[in-house]
């Protein structure tokens, strides 16, 4: 089937930039987003990006896609401890419009 | 305007007993979706309705099913729980049909014991 597969763990020091890599399989991909998920609550969009585009970027968040290699990634500038947190890759298929997530990367702001 | 709201925000059932959880969706969202979130499975999609018609199915048992209602709320029920439903079950809601965005609630807590 198709897969979202991402690195499990990511620790920072506060201040870097942090960069979370997501790869996908589904050719037919027409979005693709990155959540966030803080601890007991539910999942919180962050951004998305259209298949089409390459680069999107939102205050200090950047989102960079490789459509040839199904590459997507998310570049956060100026990390923050608040910025600790699971950050889910998602991608929504163009066949059938079903989302699929990643399992999620575990960002660790450390001071 | 409100958020997705879901609940009980925990739940604490027995092997053998069924559950019934509840959504809210945002107001004007028609779609509401279903997720099963564990930390050995991850986000796994369980249904999504549009307008009181299910439009998709994940690949779990017959035991869990869900409606939607005319004012847009969803319910999902767990017949006969095992130890391993238990999990937070999320609901996310979108506007159209295309669930271009999803907006997720904070989630029931399910433990089965």
């Amino acid at each position: 089937g198709e897969d979202v597969e991402q690195s499990l763990f990511l620790s920072v020091r506060e201040g870097d930039s942090s960069v979370i890599n997501c790869t996908y399989t589904d050719s037919s991909s027409t979005y693709l987003y990155w959540y966030k998920q803080e601890p007991g609550a539910g999942l919180q969009l962050l951004t998305y990006i259209f298949s089409n585009m390459d680069m999107k970027q939102d205050q200090r968040l950047t989102v960079l896609l490789n459509k040839k290699d199904k590459h997507l990634s998310l570049r956060i500038a100026d990390t923050q401890t608040g910025d600790s947190a699971i950050y889910f890759c998602a991608e929504k298929s163009g066949n059938n419009n079903d989302m699929r997530f990643g399992a999620g990367t575990r960002l660790t702001v450390k001071p | 305007k409100a958020g997705v709201t879901q609940t009980p925000r925990y739940l604490i059932k027995t092997r053998g007993q069924q559950v019934t959880l509840s959504c809210s969706p945002i107001s004007g969202h028609r779609s509401v979706s279903w997720y099963q979130q564990t930390p050995g499975q991850g986000l796994q999609f369980l249904f999504e309705y549009f307008s009181e018609t299910q439009r998709n199915k994940g690949n779990f048992p017959g035991r869990f099913s869900g409606r939607q209602f005319s004012n847009s709320r969803s319910e999902m029920n767990v017949s006969t729980l095992e130890l391993g439903d238990s999990a937070l079950y999320l609901c996310a809601s979108s506007w159209g049909s295309l669930n271009e965005k999803l907006f997720f609630g904070s989630g029931t807590q399910l433990s089965v014991l």
